[in-house]
């Protein structure tokens, strides 16, 4: 069955410590994927999206994410995070000629301030 | 982009009634989600709403316990029937906007709990 796995539940950092969360997924064609953020008692927001081309893309906020098909992962980075973005991060997959997302299991990251 | 609305925000309800949650857009769309997120966890598509058809319902899911209405390209609802304690969960209603972008949006989401 299609899935798309999220490793990391719960990540805590520091103000300014690099971030990097893990996505999976389990798809053997052609998919476009996403990262959506959830801030505390807001909407999902889309936070970026791969469809095709540069593997990695950019987003808001100062968040990348690389698309490597050989590993079917789509791993979302920042170099340095503030305590702004304390949210719960999605992993979405939508296998092309399919019409529905899958979604990830979600990490809640926690930014100390 | 699509900017769209849920009512109610939130409700409790009593076992074995029935809520029905309506979800509105600003704009026409032709796919409209709806999903569950439950405590914790992560969301969960229930069904696709066609509009003029009969919604088409993920595995686990059935249109006696969620029926779904999709009267024109702008609103849905989602009926959560003879409820118990189990569907207490975030009702989400998202929507997916045509051309090249094929970008997702999701409502505020109605928060439900059954007592």
């Amino acid at each position: 069955a299609q899935s798309v796995s999220q490793h990391n539940h719960h990540v805590i950092l520091s103000e300014a410590a690099s971030l990097e969360l893990g996505c999976n997924y389990s798809y053997g064609g052609t998919v476009n994927l996403f990262w959506y953020v959830q801030y505390p008692g807001q909407h999902l927001q889309l936070l970026l999206k791969y469809f095709s081309g540069d593997p990695l893309v950019k987003g808001i906020k100062g968040f990348e994410a690389e698309f490597i098909k050989s590993k079917f992962s789509f791993n979302l980075r920042k170099p340095s995070v503030q305590w702004s973005d304390t949210a719960e991060y999605f992993c979405a997959v939508n296998p092309l000629r399919r019409s529905k997302i899958i979604f990830g299991s979600g990490t809640r990251l926690s930014i100390r301030p | 982009s699509a900017v769209i609305s849920q009512k109610p925000s939130r409700d409790i309800c009593q076992r074995g009634t029935s809520l029905t949650i309506q979800c509105q857009v600003d704009s026409q769309v032709t796919m409209m989600f709806w999903y569950r997120q439950q405590p914790g966890q992560s969301l969960t598509l229930i069904a696709t709403a066609n509009q003029g058809s009969e919604a088409t319902y993920e595995s686990g899911f059935v249109i006696d316990k969620f029926p779904i209405s999709r009267p024109n390209l702008t609103f849905s609802t989602l009926t959560v029937s003879n409820m118990s304690p189990e569907d207490s969960s975030i009702y989400l209603c998202s929507v997916r906007t045509s051309g090249g972008n094929n970008e997702q949006f999701f409502g505020p989401g109605t928060r439900l709990t059954v007592l």
